[in-house]
């Protein structure tokens, strides 16, 4: 099966400090994405990575950063983190084009 | 634009009825998939279906990728069916990733 993890299920930051969210996946699938999920915007596209040292923006990226130094690991950096980041952030991978498998999830708080 | 719509948002069914989602995309489709949102946040796939007819267990889904459609059916449902169902499609003209639907938020009472 494949497994797909998130560093933390919860985690509270306070405003201005520096966040890593990190994911890792056990499938050697080349493409990488994270997404945050917002009640009324549904899931949302940050950025996504389609090989090593490779990265692509997303429907909203500003905010965020990523990398991506291994094939199993995509991390998401929020710089100096701010109240409207508060959110859900899921990760996902997969083979090409075909199907994507998700983390559990990770529930972000910032005040 | 691009757009993923899912119908109904919102269903309440008695445990044991059926029910049928919906999922209508605007393009032509590379893939498509069904996940099951559980109380916890969890994603789970249900299926990986850019045309015709699948089935596992009570959960059954048909795409009809010509009429840019895909229908998910539960039979005789239970409470633990209670979540949110997304459709995600990978749309030909749309790059490298999946177009995630509102959700349609299923709630199963006893």
């Amino acid at each position: 099966d494949v497994k797909v993890t998130q560093s933390s299920r919860y985690l509270v930051k306070r405003t201005g400090e520096k966040v890593f969210l990190e994911c890792v996946q056990d499938m050697d699938h080349e493409n990488m994405f994270w997404y945050r999920q917002d009640p009324g915007l549904g899931l949302r596209l940050i950025y996504f990575s389609y090989d090593v040292k490779m990265k692509e923006k997303g429907d909203i990226p500003e905010g965020y950063s990523v990398s991506r130094e291994k094939k199993e690991r995509f991390s998401l950096i929020l710089e100096s983190a701010s109240t409207n980041q508060t959110s859900m952030y899921l990760c996902a991978s997969s083979w090409g084009r075909e199907q994507q498998y998700f983390g559990p999830g990770t529930r972000l708080t910032v005040t | 634009g691009i757009q993923v719509e899912q119908s109904p948002p919102d269903l309440i069914l008695q445990e044991g009825a059926n029910s049928t989602l919906r999922c209508n995309f605007s393009d032509s489709v590379n893939n498509l998939q069904w996940f099951h949102q559980n109380p916890w946040g969890q994603l789970i796939n249900l299926f990986y279906i850019p045309s015709g007819t699948k089935q596992n267990g009570r959960l059954s889904a048909t795409t009809v990728a010509t009429e840019r459609y895909s229908l998910l059916y539960i039979s005789s449902s239970q409470t633990t069916d209670s979540g949110v169902y997304f459709c995600a499609v990978d749309l030909i003209n749309y790059g490298q990733n999946f177009v995630f639907g509102p959700g349609t938020r299923l709630s199963v009472l006893p």
